[in-house]
């Protein structure tokens, strides 16, 4: 079956560090786009970062310089390292493949983790 | 970075047709995906390209473009299409994605 799963999430102190983590299972994170997407409670979803096939990084302007993007090939895992967190980081956290052109779209969805960020 | 902005809500009775609409400067450069998100459920691509549906998305499900304008139309709403819908493409930089703040789609 093709699917995500997401662990990691908790509960986190403000300025701390948690990493998150997407098993796949069904196809190769490494030859796929692959992001992460947050939604803080009650709000919208927000884009978080991507990592493309070819290995190369992006993040939105919110995390960067403070989330890591990266992917372990042989469990087939991506991961998000947040580290400085802050409590507008406290949100579901969702990573989802994304298509790498020409059109672009998030085709698959994990279910989410929840990471709160509170002392 | 560029902005989408939707309607915060919008309803329909039962069987008619409702459009939800998506605006930004993306938009002329990159074609819109559509996500239906219910609660406390991971969001579900609906639209995407020109006008494609993914498999298992209903055939009442429909999307156009034009200038800086997305769209998503339901023809014949059901009930079980009362959701989020956000709209999403990537910015016009070219290596970052951004969402639509989401409509609320009421069925009356």
């Amino acid at each position: 079956e093709v699917q995500l799963v997401e662990t990691g999430g908790g509960l986190i102190q403000p300025g701390g560090s948690l990493r998150l983590s997407c098993a796949a299972s069904g196809f190769t994170v490494s030859s796929n786009y692959m992001s992460w997407v947050r939604q803080a409670p009650g709000k919208g979803l927000e884009w978080v970062s991507v990592i493309y096939s070819g290995g190369s990084t992006y993040y939105a302007d919110s995390v960067k310089g403070r989330f890591t993007i990266s992917r372990d090939n042989s469990k087939n895992t991506l991961y998000l390292q947040m580290n400085s967190l802050r409590a507008e980081d406290t949100a579901v956290y969702y990573c989802a493949r994304t298509s790498s052109g020409p059109y672009w779209y998030f085709d698959l969805w994990g279910r989410g983790t929840l990471v709160t960020v509170s002392s | 970075s560029s902005e989408l902005t939707q309607d915060p809500a919008v309803s329909v009775a039962l069987g008619q047709t409702v459009r939800i609409t998506c605006q930004g400067d993306s938009l002329r450069s990159y074609y819109a995906s559509w996500y239906q998100q219910k609660p406390g459920q991971a969001p579900v691509l609906v639209i995407y390209g020109k006008n494609n549906r993914p498999s298992g998305i209903p055939d009442r499900f429909s999307g156009s473009s034009s200038g800086n304008t997305a769209s998503l139309t339901i023809t014949g709403a059901q009930a079980e299409d009362e959701a989020d819908y956000y709209c999403n493409s990537r910015d016009s930089s070219g290596n970052i994605w951004v969402f639509g703040g989401g409509t609320k789609l009421t069925v009356l």
